[in-house]
């Protein structure tokens, strides 16, 4: 089967640095990507990844290896709206067809 | 800016009534998608479409079906809602660079 697997819950304090793993097993990977959520809100996009290695982007980082099948999120200085759920998504099909295989979550709590 | 819109933000619905979500984009996107979210099951996608007239069943179809007549609209259609239809629903579409972009959501209830 098609399965992401990343850690349901994480807390980490204002101003600290915090990395969301997410590992996957897909028939097919042309891609990882990762998407925010606040509460009530609509997931947005924040990355994607296609070849190995790391995409930095502000304050936000994201990092792929496809040999080992794993990805990260890491967010530094960290701020209480930073509090929300993450999401990993492997895309399985190459070209225009191809559709997104979603974690499910990871709700990170920002604390004072 | 990408504009994904949902008819509703919230609805709620007898058991056996027949349902419609209509999620409408303003980008020209082939891709459209829907899913539900519940709480600890992350997104699952029910149907999906690379175009118009074409649909795809994603990994729970059952109890739902799709139109495409447009392509800036992608309908969701429960055709006899049931209580384990209760959920939030979500429409996305996708760009060139592999994007998806979400609507606001509708959340279901169905009593």
């Amino acid at each position: 089967g098609q399965s992401l697997e990343q850690p349901s819950e994480v807390t980490a304090v204002e101003g600290a640095i915090v990395q969301i793993n997410c590992t996957y097993q897909t028939s097919g990977f042309y891609g990882l990507s990762w998407y925010q959520q606040h509460d009530g809100g609509a997931p947005t996009f924040l990355s994607y990844n296609a070849l190995d290695g790391l995409e930095e982007t502000g304050r936000f980082s994201s990092f792929l290896s496809r040999s080992d099948s794993y990805g990260y999120l890491l967010l530094q200085e960290l701020q209480m709206k930073d509090s929300a759920s993450y999401f990993c998504a492997v895309r399985d099909h190459g070209g225009s067809q191809g559709n997104l295989i979603f974690g499910k979550g990871t709700k990170l709590s920002v604390k004072p | 800016d990408v504009k994904v819109t949902q008819s509703s933000r919230y609805l709620v619905k007898r058991t056996g009534e027949k349902v419609f979500l209509e999620c409408v984009q303003d980008m020209d996107h082939e891709n459209m998608f829907w899913y539900r979210q519940d709480p600890g099951l992350g997104l699952r996608l029910i149907y999906f479409s690379y175009d118009v007239k074409m649909k795809e069943k994603g990994d729970i179809p059952e109890g739902y079906s799709v139109s495409r007549e447009k392509k800036e609209r992608f309908s969701l259609i429960l055709e006899s809602a049931s209580t384990n239809q209760t959920s939030m629903y979500l429409c996305a579409s996708t760009n060139l660079n592999n994007e998806q972009f979400f609507g606001p959501g509708t959340r279901l209830t169905v009593l």
